[in-house]
């Protein structure tokens, strides 16, 4: 198993620009989760998705949209990228539907991302 | 507003040494505790969690400590090893509301 992975590790864009960051499980994981970590900010909640069809907003989810396509993967996309979005990004599943921030998350690698 | 505040934000001990970070938080309604840990490059990983029924959970070499009425939680690493140099990071969850908040982190370096 490959557990949560990430596309791509790393990625350099320009103000305004639009990208999308690409999450998926092997894991048959209910629930799905991206974070922004910063320094000092440790990890904030961005949007998660507890059940295929379902999203929601996280922590600081401005700026910022996704996608669950299926049960496996779950992408986030930036519009129109400002340089207040440099930062790592992970993503995170974990297996319940219900009360799933009392359930193990389990984090890919993260995608170093930079805006110019 | 940090809704978890995390201290201290870097500690170094020796090798065989005990390692404590320190995590409080305001909010009572909080249900549940968990530690993460992460090494350099990686995503983090779950080391430890906690519900505020109990007062200390301790799995090997890592122990937490809850203190429900200070709103205090603590993470224990006894006979530190180089091999625990990483980063390590508190968390709360409000579950009822779906609500999930880390802490700043501290970068704990063990030396040998």
């Amino acid at each position: 198993n490959a557990g949560v992975t990430q596309t791509p590790k790393f990625q350099v864009l320009k103000t305004g620009q639009s990208m999308t960051l690409q999450c998926a499980q092997d894991m048959n994981h209910n629930s799905m989760y991206w974070y922004r970590q910063d320094p000092g900010m440790g990890l904030r909640l961005i949007y998660y998705s507890a059940s295929e069809g379902t999203t929601d907003k996280g922590e600081v989810p401005n700026g910022y949209n996704v996608s669950r396509l299926n049960k496996r993967e779950f992408s986030l996309r930036l519009e129109s990228a400002a340089p207040s979005q440099t930062s790592v990004y992970f993503c995170a599943s974990s297996h319940s539907a219900q009360g799933i921030f009392t359930d193990t998350q389990y984090f890919g690698p993260g995608t170093r991302l930079t805006v110019l | 507003q940090q809704q978890v505040k995390q201290s201290p934000q870097s500690l170094i001990v020796q090798k065989g040494g005990i390692s404590i970070i320190n995590c409080a938080y305001e909010n009572t309604a909080f249900d549940y505790f968990p530690w993460y840990q992460q090494f350099p490059g990686k995503g983090p990983a779950l080391l430890i969690a906690i519900r505020p029924d109990v007062s200390e959970k301790k799995e090997g070499r890592f122990t937490i400590s809850f203190n429900k009425s200070a709103k205090q939680f603590s993470l224990h690493i006894m006979d530190s090893q180089p091999g625990d140099s990483a980063t390590y990071f508190c968390a709360a969850s409000l579950s009822h509301f779906n609500k999930f908040y880390f802490g700043s982190g501290t970068k704990l370096n063990v030396k040998p």
